[in-house]
């Protein structure tokens, strides 16, 4: 049972767009959420999260929208770089459970 | 040097062999998990420990084992490796369960590839 969905395995984007990453989640035991980005041959690196009582974070060009509601969050990059061609993971945690469980991820291409 | 070392980065095996897959941790953190990716999958969890007299079984524990010598040190062992455990392996630890504030800090990853 997939708690944590992200239901595009992939997408390209021109360089300088908006990239929009999605991820789907049922367990509304959740009320952490984090983004993930892996480049080949390395680990997953932390980029930014969100706790349920808000519904916006920004960090630089990155935003996570929280739809609690829809249980559905979102990456919005802008504008979209060749760096920022990676495997993203969403991952979900609850605070009472002291883990997480992550999406099947999303590979980003920036197209120059 | 990093602050998760996974060791080795690579490793081929033979079925049936028993494997040792190492992990340490410069970050000071209690907590320490190991996760496998496998294409179209994402990231599953293992194992999980919160101090070294303190560890859980992850969703797919069967077949695997793990050690937590020291509170930098967190070891997975495959018993009898089987070739449905070649995956991508990595160790993470964190300050809290969740990641906050901060997220998860993974090691580079193992690549296993059991023959």
């Amino acid at each position: 049972d997939q708690q944590v969905k992200q239901n595009s395995p992939s997408l390209s984007v021109q360089e300088g767009r908006i990239s929009i990453l999605n991820c789907d989640y049922t367990n509304s035991m959740f009320d952490y959420f984090l983004w993930y980005k892996k480049y080949p041959a390395e680990g997953p690196t932390f980029l930014i999260s969100i706790s349920s009582i808000k519904d916006k974070n920004e960090d630089g060009r990155f935003t996570v929208f929280l739809n609690k509601s829809a249980k559905h969050l979102s990456l919005h990059i802008v504008p979209s770089q060749p760096g920022d061609s990676a495997v993203y993971f969403c991952a979900a945690g609850d605070f009472g459970n002291e883990k997480l469980t992550f999406g099947t991820g999303t590979r980003l291409t920036i197209i120059p | 040097d990093a602050d998760v070392t996974q060791t080795p980065r690579n490793r081929i095996t033979k079925t049936g062999k028993r494997i040792m897959l190492e992990c340490s941790q410069t970050k000071g953190h209690d907590r320490m998990y190991w996760y496998r990716q496998d294409p179209g999958l994402g990231l599953r969890l293992i194992y999980y420990s919160f101090d070294v007299k303190d560890i859980n079984k992850g969703e797919i524990s069967d077949g695997y084992s793990v050690s937590r010598q020291a509170q930098a040190k967190f070891s997975l062992s495959l018993e009898s490796a089987i070739p449905n455990q070649t995956a991508l392996y990595f160790c993470a630890t964190s300050e809290s369960g969740t990641g906050a504030p901060g997220g998860y800090t993974f090691g580079s990853g193992t690549r296993l590839t059991v023959v």
